[in-house]
């Protein structure tokens, strides 16, 4: 089984509806992230969270929310979907020893 | 300026050559130097970090140069499973966070 999940793989969705993608791992990291990926841009963070108690803005936090339910668990939402959020969503972690991040499989978000 | 810059390619590389990419940086205080391999609509991974006296793992091979804000991969006897988006990626003084380019696509070709 996959260390790192993410689900949905894939999601077709409205302007305006709310979205929320879901993140679980295994690997008992206390270190969760978001990122989103567009075609020929690097990957950016848009919120992370360093244990259940603590969310953090990244680089492009604006229109997304999150929620770390748990120490395996950080979701992430997009109250009011707009076609500039489509993009390649990938969840990571880390932990506390370490700088390496381990991915999912990402999400791919249409929202027309 | 970007924090990150990469050439995009693609490097175009004939099986079993040799071919070399760069990475320059803007942020002079980054700590930890990475490159995450990723396949196409697959997600990033490690493939080494890079310190500052160079490594090597294999057919790849790292360098820094922190005078000049660069990192370098180099890919010895290519196969065609080399084909991939190398990342180049940057870590700050603490906090785990990475600042990823956008990427340089090698494609190996028999």
């Amino acid at each position: 089984d996959a260390d790192v999940t993410q689900t949905p793989r894939n999601r077709i969705t409205k302007t305006g509806k709310r979205i929320m993608l879901e993140c679980s791992q295994t690997k008992g990291h206390d270190r969760m992230y978001w990122y989103r990926q567009d075609p020929g841009l690097g990957l950016r963070l848009i919120y992370y969270s360093f244990d259940v108690k603590d969310i953090n803005k990244g680089e492009i936090s604006d229109g997304y929310s999150v929620s770390r339910q748990a120490q395996a668990k950080f979701s992430l939402s997009l109250e009011s979907a707009i076609p500039n959020q489509t993009a390649l969503y990938f969840c990571a972690t880390s932990d506390l020893r370490s700088d390496t991040q381990y991915f999912g499989p990402g999400t791919r978000l249409t929202v027309l | 300026r970007k924090e990150v810059e990469q050439d995009p390619g693609p490097f175009n590389v004939p099986e079993g050559a040799t071919v070399a990419f760069n990475c320059t940086y803007s942020n002079s205080a980054s700590q930890s130097f990475f490159w995450y391999r990723q396949d196409c609509r697959k997600e990033p991974k490690l493939l080494m970090s890079v310190y500052s006296s160079g490594n090597e793992d294999g057919r790849f091979t790292a360098q820094l140069n922190r005078a000049s804000q660069y990192i370098s991969l180099l890919i010895r006897d290519s196969k065609l499973s080399d084909s991939a988006t190398y990342l180049c990626v940057l870590g700050e003084a603490a906090g785990n966070k990475l600042t990823f380019g956008g990427g340089t696509r090698v494609l190996v070709k028999p």
